[in-house]
């Protein structure tokens, strides 16, 4: 069982509405990391927060907004997003961001029509 | 930059047996470590083995083991005793040591069918 919990598992948006993919992790780690999955590819990284500060923004769009409000928790907001945006969400995290193993939760699926 | 091949997109192996799925690639660290994730259908991104490269010795984790060449920068992945619920994709990943974030680079994937 994971213990990197992501809520909600489903997510269905228009393009103007503002939603929030949550994330949570009871491992006491540091690091907690954000990527997206497209449909038959490998994830790819959008963003690296270490000790709450972000450490990592691989050029994602600002229509997707992080947010580390303490060590446990890392939140992803989003507003006007595009269909092409549609993908599994998925959270990490691990010890610290220079240890090694990095640990998913079950994703939030995402849908924007 | 670093890049992972997987070379095998799909392959599929009867319950019971052994099957060995391939990952190269390619980089000039020396340190840095090297996994294989499983995604089952759930799409959940779980970790089935990790391997540190400055240890020679070849990782094992119950009915799965590596073969690591580093010289050749092979890392495959065997699975003993194969059960149904292996079937998922399996990605390779390789990660480097940095201070701003680990990073971890995936291969493509491959498609494992554990047929009954």
């Amino acid at each position: 069982d994971t213990e990197v919990t992501q809520t909600p598992k489903h997510l269905v948006m228009g393009m103007t509405n503002k939603k929030s993919l949550k994330c949570e992790q009871h491992m006491g780690h540091r690091a907690m990391y954000w990527y997206k999955q497209k449909a038959k590819k490998p994830p790819e990284l959008m963003f690296v927060y270490s000790y709450e500060k972000l450490s990592i923004n691989e050029s994602v769009p600002s229509r997707f907004s992080p947010e580390c409000p303490n060590s446990s928790l890392l939140n992803l907001h989003l507003h006007a997003l595009q269909p092409e945006d549609s993908a599994l969400y998925l959270c990490a995290s691990s010890q610290e961001v220079t240890r090694n193993t990095i640990y998913f939760g079950e994703g939030s699926w995402l849908t924007v029509v | 930059a670093q890049t992972v091949t997987q070379s095998q997109p799909e392959m599929s192996v009867q319950e019971a047996e052994t099957v060995t799925l391939s990952c190269t690639y390619d980089t000039s660290e020396n340190n840095y470590y090297l996994f294989w994730y499983k995604q089952p259908p759930s799409r959940q991104m779980i970790l089935v083995i990790r391997q540190e490269a400055y240890k020679q010795q070849n990782a094992t984790e119950n009915r799965f083991s590596v073969n690591f060449q580093k010289a050749a920068k092979s890392f495959s992945l065997k699975i003993s005793d194969s059960q149904l619920g292996d079937t998922a994709m399996y990605f390779c990943a390789f990660m480097k040591r940095e201070t701003s974030g680990s990073r971890l680079t995936f291969g493509e994937g491959t498609q494992l069918t554990v047929n009954p």
